[in-house]
């Protein structure tokens, strides 16, 4: 079974434009969370989606964005670039949202796409 | 404000011995902890978990335990292998949301 894939790996982009990240879950999975990961923040939760639905949102600005298509596939948004948006962007899939059924459904990531804001 | 706290950036082990990884939380809400362990160029992999009604769980040479009233989880592997040698996150999941809270990770250097 293929596992969580991310489209680019890497990316290059400059302040003042917009990024959109893409994501294909392991299939059959339905649930779909993305987090930044910088050196000093560590990981950090931005969203999940699940039945093309937003689920729960972290503490970002509107600048982050996402959706979630009919395929579970998700992409993520980023607007108007900052420096501070360097990050390694990671997706996680799982087969249910991590709330449900009483316990915790396992998340499987993807190797991230590294972008770099100029 | 960080929720879940991993104190320590690195932590250098020689092989065969216990490595052991600490994590520190402030929220009493937190209904799972898990542990993630993340290669260089690759997502972090799931390792261990344990429900806030445990205090305990092990699985092979890793075993996580769980000290709600210190609010201090930690993970040992017994023996440290030179492949274990990675950024080992903890995380925390609040109770009844689908969002993981993540420490800031601990770099483990297994040397021969």
């Amino acid at each position: 079974k293929a596992g969580v894939t991310q489209t680019p790996r890497y990316l290059i982009k400059t302040r003042g434009q917009q990024v959109t990240l893409s994501c294909s879950p392991i299939s059959g999975h339905r649930s779909v969370s993305w987090y930044q990961q910088t050196p000093g923040q560590g990981l950090q939760f931005l969203f999940e989606y699940f039945s093309e639905t937003q689920r729960n949102k972290g503490n970002f600005p509107g600048r982050f964005s996402g959706r979630q298509f009919s395929n579970s596939r998700s992409e993520m948004n980023v607007s108007t670039l900052e420096l501070g948006d360097s990050a390694l962007y990671l997706c996680a899939s799982s087969l249910e949202p991590l709330g449900t059924s009483g316990g915790y459904n396992e998340q499987f990531f993807g190797p991230g796409t590294r972008l770099t804001v100029l | 404000d960080q929720q879940v706290k991993q104190n320590s950036p690195s932590l250098s082990v020689q092989e065969g011995r216990i490595s052991i990884l600490n994590c520190d939380y402030t929220n009493s809400m937190f209904d799972y902890f898990l542990w993630y362990k993340k290669y260089p160029a690759e997502g972090p992999t799931f390792l261990i978990s344990i429900s806030s009604i445990k205090d305990k769980n092990e699985d092979g040479r890793f075993t996580v335990f769980l000290n709600k009233s210190a609010k201090h989880l930690s993970l040992h592997i017994v023996p440290s292998q030179p492949g274990d040698s990675a950024v080992y996150f903890c995380a925390a999941s609040p109770i009844n949301t689908d969002k993981l809270i993540f420490g800031t990770g601990t770099r483990l250097q297994v040397f021969p």
